[in-house]
């Protein structure tokens, strides 16, 4: 029972931003979206997190709806290490933590 | 910091035989999770500790699997007796009870049953 929705891959050429786009229509009101990537044969690498502001770190944007249904992920400037599955998750806050379940996520891949 | 510490990188036994993977999470982190990744199946969670403890124990797909974390720097999970559909990606990972689930993986181990 996934509780996101993200396409299966896209493609982005290097240097434009790349949007990834996540749809998670029943989100609770104490879920956080999270983005997480996996580099080939690497583990999954924490992206960014967010509730119901938009937020930016040094690796990425994230912005969320108003209605919180639904979430981008934006790469600014997207390089070629940048190809990878990028995996949307909506889960609670933390305080006994529980793990965080991966859906298939969308395969970006950085065209040269 | 070293991350999380996984060995061995790569294991390839044969059918039957006892398989130990082994994990250090991050000196200061309280949760430990065991994935598994193929293919067919993707990521998935096998079990998890909170301090120590194991929480969810669900995802282990059979009686064959066990994991244990003996004290906080140290887990392991075992395979006895392994069988080649075993064949994966084996990832342990680490966050703090603490804070947002900001979890961090190890490398893997990627093990082969021939």
């Amino acid at each position: 029972d996934a509780k996101t929705t993200q396409p299966p891959s896209m493609d982005c050429a290097e240097g434009r931003a790349a949007n990834l786009p996540c749809n998670h229509s029943t989100i609770s009101g104490n879920e956080y979206v999270y983005w997480y990537r996996q580099i080939h044969s690497q583990g999954p690498q924490y992206i960014i997190h967010g509730l119901k502001n938009n937020e930016t770190n040094e690796m990425a944007s994230l912005i969320i709806t108003e209605d919180r249904k639904s979430s981008t992920l934006i790469l600014p400037h997207a390089t070629l290490r940048d190809t990878a599955v990028y995996y949307c998750i909506v889960a609670p806050s933390g305080g006994g933590a529980d793990g965080l379940t991966f859906g298939k996520g969308t395969h970006l891949i950085i065209q040269p | 910091d070293a991350g999380v510490i996984q060995s061995p990188r790569h294991e390839v036994t044969e059918m039957g035989q006892e398989v130990t993977l082994r994990c250090k999470p991050i000196s200061g982190h309280n949760s430990l999770f065991w994935y598994r990744q193929t293919m067919m199946r993707g990521l998935e969670l096998l079990i998890y500790f909170n301090n120590n403890v194991p929480i969810d124990d669900s995802g282990m797909p059979e009686d064959r699997f066990s994991a244990k974390m003996p004290n906080a720097s140290f887990s392991t999970l075992k395979i006895q007796p392994s069988e080649p559909r075993d064949s994966a990606v084996y990832f342990c990972a680490s966050s703090s009870l603490l804070g947002l689930r900001k979890v961090y993986f190890g490398p893997g181990t990627r093990l082969t049953v021939t």
